[in-house]
């Protein structure tokens, strides 16, 4: 079955520098997560999509964007980059196909973002 | 806004029972979902109570209480491959915001 598909799977960047996440969710699911988790962390609810347009905003700074393109992948910009954005970044699917069937999330492997 | 929160570790045995608690508080709740993450792995869905009472999937179950605001996660005949953190997690806003708790790491000894 096919899986939340998440590139690159580590990222190693530089303050100050620019980086993209991509997501390719789970065929026909209308609704695209982001979250940022720290170590030990919880995951931290960043932004969603609803069949691409932003639903639902959370904890996510001015320097990132995030948008869904017409074939429902996403992207994740961030930009200055800072020592702590270093985290790892999931991106997750869902979809309302039946009851209650949008409380699943499917969370892709995620991105291990470093930045020095 | 969503604030859940769960103890930070439990340790067990092999075979025994554990239950972790979940408390939240929320503007406008849908439900109660619970999330298995081992180290270094995406968060994976394990169960979700939008009605009070249980729900039984295998060796897990789940409980909530709406009128409590409380909710748990049961793991029975434990394994040494449940040793991972556990998330409670509950949706706000527009229900495309899900908010996870604060974690759990169990611990599973032989």
């Amino acid at each position: 079955a096919a899986g939340v598909i998440q590139s690159p799977r580590h990222l190693i960047k530089e303050k100050r520098e620019t980086a993209t996440l991509k997501c390719y969710p789970i065929p026909r699911h209308d609704t695209v997560y982001w979250y940022q988790q720290g170590p030990g962390q919880d995951p931290q609810f960043l932004i969603s999509f609803y069949e691409k347009m932003q639903s639902d905003k959370g904890s996510i700074p001015d320097r990132f964007s995030a948008q869904q393109f017409s074939d429902y992948h996403s992207e994740l910009n961030m930009s200055s980059l800072e020592l702590g954005d270093s985290a790892l970044y999931f991106c997750a699917s869902s979809t309302r196909d039946s009851a209650n069937s949008n409380e699943k999330l499917f969370f892709g492997s995620g991105t291990q973002l470093s930045v020095l | 806004g969503q604030s859940l929160e769960q103890p930070s570790e439990v340790t067990a045995v092999e075979g025994a029972i554990v239950q972790i608690n979940c408390t939240y508080q929320t503007s406008g709740f849908y439900g109660l979902s619970w999330y298995q993450q081992h180290d270094g792995g995406a968060p994976t869905f394990l169960s979700y109570n939008a009605l009070d009472g249980l729900e039984e999937t295998g060796r897990f179950s789940s409980f909530l209480s709406r009128s409590d605001s409380y909710g748990y996660l049961l793991l029975q005949e434990l394994q040494m491959k449940d040793s991972a953190s556990y998330f409670c997690a509950a949706k706000g806003g527009s229900a495309r915001q899900l908010t996870f708790g604060s974690g759990t790491q169990l611990t599973v000894l032989p």
